[in-house]
């Protein structure tokens, strides 16, 4: 089955700066790949997501980015808010199957 | 647009007590998913319905999980006995066809 491996557990940035988070995957027939927010108490929120068509998708102050060769795909957020302190998951799917999720990653924007 | 409901929002059991989740998903969507969340972890898939049927179930904990899906929409998700390791948020997410998956808040479970 699908594995989803994402780095860093813990990322600290100062408001205003950018933040990264990259995610590998194992099943190269996997073609979507979603982002999700979770806040304290609340249940993940998708935020972006990525189809394997496509190389680079943005949003506003986030942008994602598919590599597919090398089976990896990251989260980028510019000019970071405290609003964006929370939980980020990557996960990915061949569309049939249910997401198979990263470990998550806790961003803390410091004001 | 309603998003996916879940009930309750927490409940606490003592270790060989059961418990019933519930959940009703966004109006339309055919399939739907309980996900387990241990603290600290990502998301863990424990069974996927399309309409009223398993797509797929091969992470239940079928000795004292089950879930059921009657009439394609609303679901339940028990388990019996409760075990201290099933402490978790249980997550109900719905998709059309196209795999965006919405969540509902949750039910934090505790076993005591």
């Amino acid at each position: 089955g699908e594995n989803v491996e994402q780095h860093p557990s813990t990322l600290s940035v100062q408001e205003g700066d950018s933040a990264v988070i990259k995610c590998t995957y194992s099943d190269s027939a996997s073609n979507y790949f979603p982002w999700y927010k979770q806040e304290l108490g609340k249940g993940p929120q998708l935020i972006i997501d990525i189809r394997s068509n496509v190389g680079e998708k943005k949003d506003q102050r986030i942008a994602v980015t598919l590599n597919k060769t090398a089976k990896h795909f990251s989260l980028h957020i510019t000019e970071t808010q405290p609003e964006d302190s929370a939980v980020y998951f990557c996960a990915a799917t061949t569309g049939r199957r249910a997401l198979t999720f990263g470990s998550g990653t806790r961003l803390q924007v410091q004001p | 647009e309603a998003g996916v409901a879940q009930s309750p929002r927490y409940k606490i059991i003592e270790k060989r007590q059961s418990v019933a989740f519930w959940c009703n998903p966004i109006s339309g969507h055919a399939t739907l998913y309980w996900y387990q969340q241990i603290l600290g972890q990502g998301p863990k898939l424990l069974i996927q319905f399309q309409n009223n049927g398993v797509v797929d179930d091969s992470q239940l904990p079928k000795d004292r999980f089950s879930a059921e899906r009657l009439k394609g929409v609303d679901s339940t998700l028990k388990i019996q006995p409760a075990k201290l390791e099933d402490s978790a948020v249980y997550l109900c997410a719905s998709s059309r066809e196209t795999a965006e998956a919405f969540f509902g808040q949750g039910t934090r479970l505790t076993v005591v």
